[in-house]
């Protein structure tokens, strides 16, 4: 069966510090992975895709995920957060349906 | 290019009323779904389809019901709401890229649905 798993609901950063959230996938074969971020009472945003190829994509807004297939993973990294980052962020495994995280909450203190 | 149009924005149903939220995509996009979003779970699947005459259950579909007449509408029918159901609601659109696999969505802006 398809699923994702997203092991932190809430995290805590200090700005300029470093981010990693957690996604694992369960899929029989190599699905396409994607991380979204929604901001307060808003839609979702696509940060980045992964369909093929390198395993470390870059994304908008400084992000980056890394795909590692061994591990079923695909984490979502930026090196340094700005208050401005402080969201929602979900994880989205594209297989033969579209299925999302229950998401991380990520917030920037000063 | 307006992408994906979800109507309305807000609505308030009595308890046993029906509706039905409108989604509409002008992509030419294979895939269409609906999800519904509550505090902590993040985004589940209610219903999708791969095309026109074709719709599917997702992990959530009781007391939902969908048709596909045309590759561009997607309507979700509430048949009689209930206070559980009370939630947002997102519509959403993909193409179907290589493998059969669905790439990225491209979301409506969001019904939040209240149930009294």
């Amino acid at each position: 069966a398809q699923s994702v798993t997203q092991p932190d609901i809430h995290i805590t950063v200090s700005e300029g510090a470093s981010l990693e959230l957690r996604c694992n996938y369960s899929y029989g074969a190599t699905p396409y992975l994607f991380w979204y971020v929604q901001s307060p009472g808003q839609g979702l945003q696509l940060l980045l895709k992964y369909f093929s190829g390198d395993t470390l994509v870059q994304g908008i807004k400084g992000f980056e995920a890394e795909f590692k297939r061994s591990q079923s993973s695909f984490n979502l990294r930026k090196p340094s957060v700005h208050w401005s980052d402080a969201a929602e962020y979900f994880c989205a495994v594209g297989g033969d349906k579209l299925i999302f995280g229950t998401g991380t909450r990520l917030q920037v203190f000063p | 290019n307006a992408g994906v149009t979800q109507t309305p924005k807000f609505q308030v149903l009595k308890t046993g009323q029906s509706m039905t939220l409108q989604c509409a995509q002008d992509m030419n996009h294979e895939y269409m779904s609906w999800y519904r979003q509550d505090p902590g779970m993040g985004l589940r699947l209610i219903h999708y389809s791969v095309g026109a005459g074709i719709t599917d259950q997702g992990e959530v579909p009781n007391g939902y019901n969908v048709s596909r007449s045309t590759t561009e509408d997607f309507p979700l029918r509430l048949l009689s709401a209930a206070p559980s159901q009370t939630s947002v609601y997102f519509c959403a659109s993909s193409r179907i890229a290589g493998g059969g696999l669905y790439a990225e969505a491209f979301f409506g802006q969001g019904t939040r649905l209240t149930v009294v």
